[in-house]
């Protein structure tokens, strides 16, 4: 079946420190794979996507590499601010248009 | 991307009466549309994919007269949960499906059960 894996939070940086969130999936198929925020009291936002192996999907500073011999999709940003102070979730979507994600990770930067 | 509202977003009820929460998408028409429920620390689960006009389709352990679902209109999804325990105390969270990679997601509705 499908299922997404993404490292347990909380996760707490300092302003301009590099960010790494980890995220592998399991997946029968080719699936796409996803990063969401969403800040305090809001909805799910896209923040990026990628479609197929070795895309790179970018957004705001963030990216993040498909990686099909690792199966990982991890989040990366190389300064980080506090205004990317919320939680991240990891998805891949197969077949259809059900999404399948991770537990999400709560990320808080401190000035 | 369309934005789409949850009303409300805090409930607080006695166990054994129903709540109904609403989903609208206010600038985009939604053929369909899905409802999620969230524990603390675990991921989104979808409950039941909500088609406007038809009868919603439910994923497997989700119990479909618990869980009602009305999508009477391209705007607005319904889920009232019928004769709520304590045990559905969780977060629901509903999206539109944008098309193929996208959905746009409400800000969740917070049920507390006592």
């Amino acid at each position: 079946g499908n299922s997404v894996t993404q490292m347990e939070g909380p996760v707490t940086l300092s302003e301009e420190a590099f960010l790494t969130i980890n995220c592998t999936y399991t997946a029968t198929g080719y699936p796409s794979l996803f990063w969401y925020v969403q800040y305090p009291g809001e909805g799910l936002q896209l923040l990026l996507k990628a479609t197929k192996a070795d895309d790179k999907g970018s957004n705001k500073g963030f990216e993040a590499t498909y990686r099909k011999e690792t199966t990982s999709f991890h989040l990366e940003k190389g300064s980080v601010q506090v205004s990317d102070s919320a939680v991240y979730f990891c998805a891949l979507r197969e077949t259809g248009n059900q999404f399948y994600f991770g537990t999400g990770t709560s990320l808080t930067v401190i000035p | 991307g369309a934005v789409v509202s949850q009303h409300p977003s805090r409930v607080i009820c006695k166990s054994g009466t129903s709540v109904k929460i609403e989903c609208r998408s206010l600038d985009f028409q939604a053929t369909t549309m899905f409802w999620y429920r969230q524990f603390p620390k675990q991921s989104l689960m979808l409950m039941a994919t909500s088609n406007e006009g038809s009868k919603a389709t439910y994923e497997q352990g989700v119990e479909k007269d618990k869980f009602l679902i009305n999508h009477a209109s391209l705007t607005l999804s319904t889920l009232t949960v019928t004769s709520a325990h304590p045990e559905d105390s969780s977060f629901y969270i509903c999206s539109v499906d944008g098309g193929t990679d996208t959905q746009y997601f409400g800000p969740g509705t917070r049920l507390t059960v006592l």
